[in-house]
């Protein structure tokens, strides 16, 4: 059971436009949320997080909503730059059956952003 | 700053070998987890550890074993590699009730091939 979606493999944006990457989640229980960033061969990246006592969270271009009533949040980028391009996982914190907490990872969206 | 370190960026296993893949961090994080990223599947956990000597099973444990004896330390073993195994192995760890919670650093990776 996939508990978080993103449901764009991929997405593509003109350089100077914004990105926006778009994430479901199924488990009313989550209660905060993180972006991260993966280029090729490296290790994700931390960008950006919202508690879910949050509806919307600002880290200079990049601006996380979070609408609790869908399930469903977004990560903008204003304006994208080609820097940008990477695979960005949506992440939601949770519990598991021993009661300890761990993050439930999306399948990610590779955004690629054209000069 | 956070770093997570991986024994072997490439490792090339012969199906049947038994496979160690060797995590250290330098923060003393609490938390210390081991994924597999797999195209179109994202990342799934594998096992973590919230202590020494302590491991929980994530999502996909079958295969593989875990072993935690120095804080800094999380090892993942693969009892007899097999071809459905070759992937991207990612190491990542997080501190217990600190900053933005459950941020969790990853290691660069290591790619496995099992032939």
């Amino acid at each position: 059971d996939q508990q978080v979606k993103q449901n764009s493999p991929s997405l593509s944006v003109q350089e100077g436009r914004i990105s926006i990457l778009n994430c479901d989640y199924t488990n009313s229980m989550f209660d905060y949320f993180l972006w991260y960033k993966k280029y090729p061969a490296e290790g994700p990246t931390f960008l950006i997080s919202i508690s879910s006592i949050k509806d919307k969270n600002e880290d200079g271009r990049f601006t996380v909503f979070l609408n609790k009533s869908a399930k469903h949040l977004s990560l903008h980028i204003v304006p994208s730059q080609p820097g940008d391009s990477a695979v960005y996982f949506c992440a939601a914190s949770g519990l598991t059956q021993g009661g300890s907490e761990k993050l439930v990872f999306g399948k990610g969206t590779k955004l690629t952003v054209n000069p | 700053d956070v770093k997570v370190t991986q024994s072997s960026r490439y490792l090339v296993k012969r199906t049947g070998e038994k496979v160690f893949l060797e995590c250290v961090q330098d923060m003393d994080h609490e938390n210390m987890f081991w994924y597999r990223q797999d195209p179109g599947l994202g990342l799934r956990l594998i096992y973590f550890s919230y202590d020494v000597k302590m491991k929980e099973k994530g999502d996909i444990p079958e295969g593989y074993s875990v072993s935690r004896e120095k804080k800094e330390r999380f090892s993942l073993i693969l009892e007899s590699a097999s071809t459905n195994q070759t992937s991207m192995y990612l190491c990542a760890s997080s501190p217990i009730g600190q900053g933005p919670a459950y941020e969790q650093y990853f290691g660069p990776g290591t790619r496995l091939t099992v032939t």
